[in-house]
């Protein structure tokens, strides 16, 4: 079955600390993956994709990283902001799902001042 | 950029009423989506669309319909509201030619059924 496992589900860190979010996927066979960042009450809004052959991606203070042997994929937050508060969202397709993503259940986090 | 918007952010509803909940996009996206998302599930599919008029069911399709009458316009209804159906609806869409299925959201709907 295709599933993808987010830890840790809540997490809570002082502003200016770095993060790291987890990923574990059982999708197959694989096309690429995605984390979105989800700010409370709005649509999630895309950071990073990587393919197969891509082993981290960054955007801005936000850095990607995939394994695929394992099946792993990591999401971290450097020097976090109060406004990096949101869910983040790692999301999988697969090449025979055509065009349908599954999705996380998100990790919630939040930045305190 | 590419603009996917969603007809109403809050909406409450009675047990029984049919709701509608509208999604436009301007970007001539093929491909459109319907999502609800509840606290500890994340996001479940309900619906998609590949083109005018045509439809699939999603993941969790029961107590919903969907109609797509033009390109831009992919509508969800609730034919018989329950307080069950009370969450956050999101729309997508995304290019039939996209190598990557990027899907863009739209903000939310918050329907609430009483």
């Amino acid at each position: 079955k295709n599933q993808v496992e987010q830890s840790p589900q809540s997490l809570i860190i002082l502003e200016g600390k770095n993060c790291t979010l987890q990923c574990n996927y059982t999708v197959s066979p694989f096309s690429n993956l995605r984390w979105y960042k989800q700010d409370t009450g709005r649509g999630p809004v895309s950071l990073t994709i990587m393919t197969f052959s891509e082993n981290t991606k960054s955007n801005g203070r936000y850095t990607a990283t995939l394994d695929a042997d394992t099946k792993q994929s990591s999401l971290h937050i450097t020097a976090s902001q109060l406004s990096d508060s949101a869910s983040y969202i790692c999301v999988v397709s697969s090449y025979n799902q055509g065009g349908k993503l599954i999705f996380g259940q998100g990790t919630e986090l939040s930045v305190k001042p | 950029d590419v603009k996917v918007t969603q007809s109403s952010r809050y909406l409450v509803k009675r047990t029984g009423e049919k709701v509608f909940l509208e999604c436009v996009q301007d970007m001539d996206h093929e491909n459109m989506f319907w999502y609800r998302q509840d606290p500890g599930l994340g996001l479940r599919l309900i619906y998609f669309s590949y083109d005018v008029k045509m439809k699939e069911k999603g993941d969790i399709p029961e107590g919903y319909s969907v109609s797509r009458e033009k390109k831009e316009r992919f509508s969800l209804i609730l034919e018989s509201a329950s307080t069950n159906q009370t969450s956050m609806y999101l729309c997508a869409s995304s290019s039939a030619g996209a190598t990557h299925y990027e899907q863009y959201f739209g903000p939310g709907t918050r329907l609430t059924v009483t």
